[in-house]
């Protein structure tokens, strides 16, 4: 069975500054992708990032990267620079890429990140 | 272009009463996801068509829920015999094929009283 955690419940950042957003995950899927969505309090998914388990570069988008350590199975978020509209719910989510897969999601319980001025 | 659209953005139901939650898909997509979010948590799938092929209806919670879609197009979730545990946002996503980003609804927010 697949499954993502995200330990860190809520997570506070200076604007400006960097911050690192957990997640690790368990698959028995040989080939699989991994994203980062946003939530901010209007509700919409705002997708930001995706790494695919064959990729030998970690993912980058602007502001945003991710951290892929295969062999620990994470798949941690970094966002530089932090602005204040990066305030929102952070989730973690893989899909199960093999023949039989459907494409579904698994998400993780999301990260709620305050950015301070 | 428009994006996925749900309807209606929030519905009041009693308990007991039955619910139709439509999603309209970006045109072209041949896959289309529901999920389900309950307060402060993550999303939680709930079932997968594309195109033609038989549904995957494994993250279905019971057999009160059920759904549907003609081809490509309109979805509709439908939940019988609503109970106050079904309160929650359903959120629609839907995606140009199998494994492809999928592009998610604004949601509709469901209360049960």
């Amino acid at each position: 069975a697949q499954k993502i955690t995200q330990t860190q419940p809520g997570m506070f950042v200076q604007e400006k500054e960097a911050v690192t957003l957990d997640c690790t995950y368990d698959t028995s899927d040989q080939s699989y992708g991994l994203f980062w969505y946003k939530q901010p309090s209007s509700g919409e998914m705002i997708f930001l990032i995706y790494q695919g388990s064959y990729d030998e570069q970690n993912a980058t988008e602007g502001r945003y990267s991710l951290n892929f350590q295969k062999a620990r199975k994470s798949a941690n978020l970094v966002i530089s620079a932090s602005q204040l509209g990066d305030s929102a719910m952070y989730f973690c989510a893989m899909r199960g890429d093999g023949s039989s897969n459907t494409g579904k999601l698994i998400f993780g319980q999301g990260t709620t990140l305050q950015v301070k001025p | 272009g428009a994006g996925v659209s749900q309807s209606p953005s929030n519905k009041v139901t009693e308990k007991g009463k039955d619910v139709e939650l439509r999603c309209d898909p970006i045109s072209g997509h041949t896959a289309l996801y529901w999920y389900r979010q309950r307060l402060g948590q993550g999303l939680e799938f709930l079932i997968y068509f594309q195109g033609n092929s038989a549904p995957d209806k494994s993250g279905l919670p019971s057999d009160r829920f059920s759904a549907e879609r003609t081809g490509e197009s309109v979805s509709t979730l439908t939940i019988q015999r609503t109970q106050q545990e079904d309160s929650a946002v359903y959120l629609c996503a839907s995606s140009l094929g199998t494994g492809d980003e999928q592009y998610f609804g604004p949601g509709t927010r469901l209360t049960v009283t």
